[in-house]
């Protein structure tokens, strides 16, 4: 159980193209989808905090303009990149909480979604 | 504010050594935590362990072994045995009362044949 999906697992895009990115619980509702960002041989920065039917909470210094946030259902969430830019190119990753009942909820985590901006 | 210390950057073993991971935090918080997470070259994550702070019961899965002690503030990460198969980028991860989670900077393991 707790399978999160992505999609794309990669993708290659013209600067000052937009890129949707999904991510989905497979087996599971997540009230609370969290997305990622990782450069290379680094640690995993938050990017956004998603929860269902509400707007995203952005990280200090994350543009929400740029990175847009979408969590229409308890099992979908999307990351659009909004006209990419070379400093864009990342390995995006999204999580998905699975709900224990009890404290802090375990977040289980893509594949990820290495895009590339040309 | 939280903060997570993985003081080795990497760590190269033959295979069947024993790999002990460190694994440092800070928090205010008297609620918390701790997790380890697995990132092989694919790239995902995987998640391995969480532990609540209320929790300093030592845990042994497999080959896979996780020391709490809070009087040092440490959540340290052993694999015994090592294999091939280990190799990896592993995190080490702190959460509070915010849920959101503050990562070490990763320690790269590379077990060779």
């Amino acid at each position: 159980g707790a399978v999160v999906s992505q999609h794309p697992s990669w993708v290659i895009c013209k600067s000052g193209t937009s890129v949707k990115i999904e991510c989905r619980s497979l087996d599971f509702q997540a009230t609370t989808m969290f997305w990622y960002r990782q450069f290379p041989k680094q640690s995993l920065m938050l990017m956004a905090t998603s929860n269902e039917g509400s707007k995203a909470t952005y990280e200090q210094g994350v543009e929400k303009d740029k990175f847009l946030i979408n969590h229409a259902s308890l099992t979908l969430s999307t990351l659009t990149v909004t006209s990419a830019h070379p400093e864009d190119s990342s390995f995006y990753i999204c999580s998905a909480s699975l709900t224990v009942g009890q404290g802090t909820d375990t977040q289980y985590f893509g594949p990820g979604t290495r895009l590339t901006v040309l | 504010a939280q903060k997570v210390t993985q003081a080795q950057t990497e760590i190269s073993v033959v295979e069947k050594e024993d790999v002990t991971l460190d694994c440092v935090y800070e928090t205010r918080d008297t609620t918390y935590y701790l997790f380890w997470y697995k990132q092989p070259p694919s790239g995902e994550l995987v998640f391995l362990i969480r532990r609540n702070s209320f929790d300093e019961q030592n845990e042994i899965s497999g080959r896979y072994s996780w020391n709490f002690q809070k009087s040092t503030s440490s959540f340290n990460f052993t694999i015994t045995a090592s294999q091939v198969v280990d190799s990896a980028v592993y995190f080490c991860a702190l959460s509070a009362n915010d849920y959101k989670l503050s990562f070490g900077a990763g320690t790269t393991v590379t077990v060779r044949a």
